[in-house]
Formats: structure tokens, C-alpha cells, sequence
């Protein structure tokens, strides 16, 4: 069962650099997330995805961009990376965007330099 | 934005202890979540609960919402060694449809 699948695990990158994060659910889900995790801060929400075609910003939207590619598929970009977005990003999905029950990707370790 | 606050932040705890843990809020919430993350994996739901007084289990796990609705405990009882992790508190604000993540307790076990 592979449930939320996130690639890569871990990616290191200087400043300025840019990179897309990969998230794939093959759980049918509606509606699909992306969190940032750092340390004393929870999980914050940086971009969701209601349903395919729609995306709205999160908690910490800036710096990045997203796109739902499909209903299977929600991608993260950072267009120029920053030391502040070394995080571990999480990516979710959930049958719908009131209630049910969210699952997690096991994550991707990000560095910038 | 909305700040959802746990206690303890980390606890270290004899193996067979039992503990306990909150989270609270500034506003009122619908819906409490408890969440584990293993190392290195992403967070898992272990309870969820739907209403003001609500005390639901999940084997060894105890959760409750608040009379307030502004605030929730966990209790694990006789703790073991596969407990170690962080637990989250989570949860939509009342009217809203994102999840709120807590600050999150770690909690480390003692063989």
C-alpha cells in the first residue's frame, strides 16, 4: 500500500537554487497538501489543493509555488531557495476538505546552503 | 495565525509509566485531533474527536475534548518503548477547514 509517496527524501541545494518537491496519492483523494516542520513549530501549511484545478495558499505560502498536475499529483517549487526553507516538507491527502482523516508522506529533508 | 500550545514541549519517562499531555487554544475548535510521528516518518492519526466532553480510547491511548472546546489531553498508559515519538494535537478552528498542528510533546522512553 503505498498511500502518499514523496520524492526526493532528502535534497541539498545552495541558495538561489530551485527545486520541486513531487507528491503523488493513489488513495483517490480530493484534496491534497503541503506542510513545512520545523523544530518548536509544528507543522504549518504552506499550499493546499481543495480539488484538481484549485490550489490556495496556506499558512506560509511565500517563497514557494504549487501545482495540482492531476487528482493523483500535487508538486511543490521553490523558485530560489533560501537558507529559511531548510525544512522537512510533508506532503497530505484526504478524501475531502471538511473532516476525514489526513495522511502523510514520510517527508523530504531539505537544505539550503 | 492561529497557535495551538502543548505541554510538556518533551518528556523522559520511565518504561510502564503512564503520561499525560495537552494542548490548548486561544479559540474554539470542532474537531481534536491526536497525531504520532514516528522518526523519520510522517505523522499518523491515533484518535479524533468530534464533541465538547467526548473521552475516546484507542487501546492504551485515552483522549479528551475539553468541556471549554478550547483545549484537549492525551493519556497513554503503562508506556513502552515503541511510544517514543512526537505527539500532535491538531485540529480545524471552528468555521475553518485547515488543519491547525500543535507545537508537539516528544516524548522519549526509558527501557
Amino acid at each position: 500500500n503505498a498511500g502518499v509517496t514523496q520524492t526526493p527524501k532528502f535534497q541539498v541545494l545552495k541558495t538561489g537554487q530551485s527545486m520541486t518537491l513531487q507528491c503523488a496519492q493513489d488513495m483517490n483523494h480530493n484534496s491534497m497538501y503541503w506542510y513545512r516542520q520545523d523544530p518548536g513549530m509544528g507543522l504549518r501549511l504552506i499550499y493546499y489543493s481543495a480539488s484538481e484545478g484549485t490550489t490556495d495558499k496556506g499558512e506560509v505560502p511565500n517563497g514557494y509555488n504549487v501545482s495540482r498536475l492531476n487528482k493523483r499529483e500535487f508538486s511543490l517549487r521553490l523558485e530560489s531557495a533560501a537558507p529559511s526553507q531548510t525544512s522537512v516538507y510533508f506532503c497530505a491527502s484526504k478524501d475531502r476538505l471538511f473532516g476525514g482523516e489526513l495522511f502523510f508522506g514520510e517527508g523530504s529533508r531539505l537544505t539550503v546552503l | 495565525g492561529q497557535q495551538l500550545n502543548q505541554s510538556p514541549q518533551s518528556m523522559f519517562i520511565q518504561e510502564g509509566e503512564d503520561v499525560s499531555m495537552n494542548c490548548t487554544s486561544s479559540s474554539i475548535f470542532n474537531t481534536w485531533l491526536w497525531y504520532k510521528q514516528d522518526p523519520g516518518e510522517g505523522p499518523v492519526l491515533l484518535i479524533a474527536l468530534y464533541k465538547a466532553g467526548e473521552l475516546t480510547s484507542n487501546g492504551r491511548l485515552t483522549a479528551q475534548f475539553g468541556i471549554t472546546r478550547k483545549d484537549s489531553f492525551l493519556n497513554i498508559s503503562a508506556s513502552i518503548p515503541s511510544d517514543v515519538g512526537i505527539y500532535f494535537c491538531a485540529g480545524p478552528p471552528a468555521g475553518g477547514n485547515k488543519l491547525t498542528f500543535g507545537t508537539g510533546t516528544q516524548l522519549k522512553v526509558e527501557l
